[in-house]
């Protein structure tokens, strides 16, 4: 089976710079992608590591060590519009993605 | 504009009562899902296809039924041994195959019991 960890909630400033970290043990792993979803709606794709390494889009960065089983994304120059949840998902064999419990970001001004 | 249609935006289920949730898209896409998600809680997977005339079970599939009948439509019912219907049911699509194929999702379903 698959699971997943990420830490429930992070608070920060605008401005600031947070990481949210995800762990995982899976039996058969493609890669790891964020979503992004606001209060009430949809998630929306952020970002995918297929491979091991930093991948940049803009103020959002993900990484991810298949060695360790374990990636980030990275916000940065948060505004108040990233307030939002974050989940990590793990992609397995037929495009099966299997979500974490998701991190709620709080940006304060 | 392409994209994922759910509907009804808001369900209420009754005692005893199956209903279906409505997933179209015009995306073009091979495969879809559904996943429920609880309050604060992240998304769990119900069923999903890959092709036309085929699904598999997810994670949590007693309870639900679906169909694929067509390629842009994979509607969602909610049976009445489904004892906890009560979440948000999101449905999603994506190209498939490998690589980063990022699934894309409708607004999603809201269900309560009367």
């Amino acid at each position: 089976g698959q699971s997943l960890e990420q830490p429930s909630e992070v608070t920060a400033v605008e401005g600031a710079i947070v990481q949210i970290n995800c762990t995982y043990q899976t039996s058969g792993f493609y890669g790891l992608s964020w979503y992004q979803q606001h209060d009430g709606g949809a998630p929306t794709f952020l970002s995918y590591n297929g491979l091991d390494g930093l991948e940049e889009t803009g103020r959002f960065s993900s990484f991810l060590s298949r060695s360790d089983s374990y990636g980030y994304l990275l916000l940065q120059e948060l505004q108040m519009k990233d307030s939002a949840s974050y989940f990590c998902a793990v992609k397995a064999a037929g495009n099966k993605l299997t979500f974490g419990g998701g991190t709620r970001v709080l940006v304060k001004p | 504009d392409g994209g994922i249609t759910q509907s009804p935006k808001y369900l209420f289920r009754k005692e005893g009562q199956n209903v279906t949730l409505s997933c179209e898209q015009n995306l073009n896409h091979d495969a879809m899902y559904w996943y429920r998600q609880d309050p604060g809680q992240g998304l769990r997977l119900i069923y999903y296809s890959q092709i036309v005339n085929d699904f598999q079970k997810g994670d949590i599939a007693e309870g639900y039924s679906v169909s694929r009948e067509k390629k842009e439509s994979f509607p969602l019912t909610v049976t009445s041994a489904q004892k906890n219907p009560t979440a948000f049911y999101l449905c999603a699509s994506t190209l498939g195959g490998t690589g980063n194929q990022p699934q894309h999702f409708g607004d999603g379903t809201r269900l309560s019991i009367l």
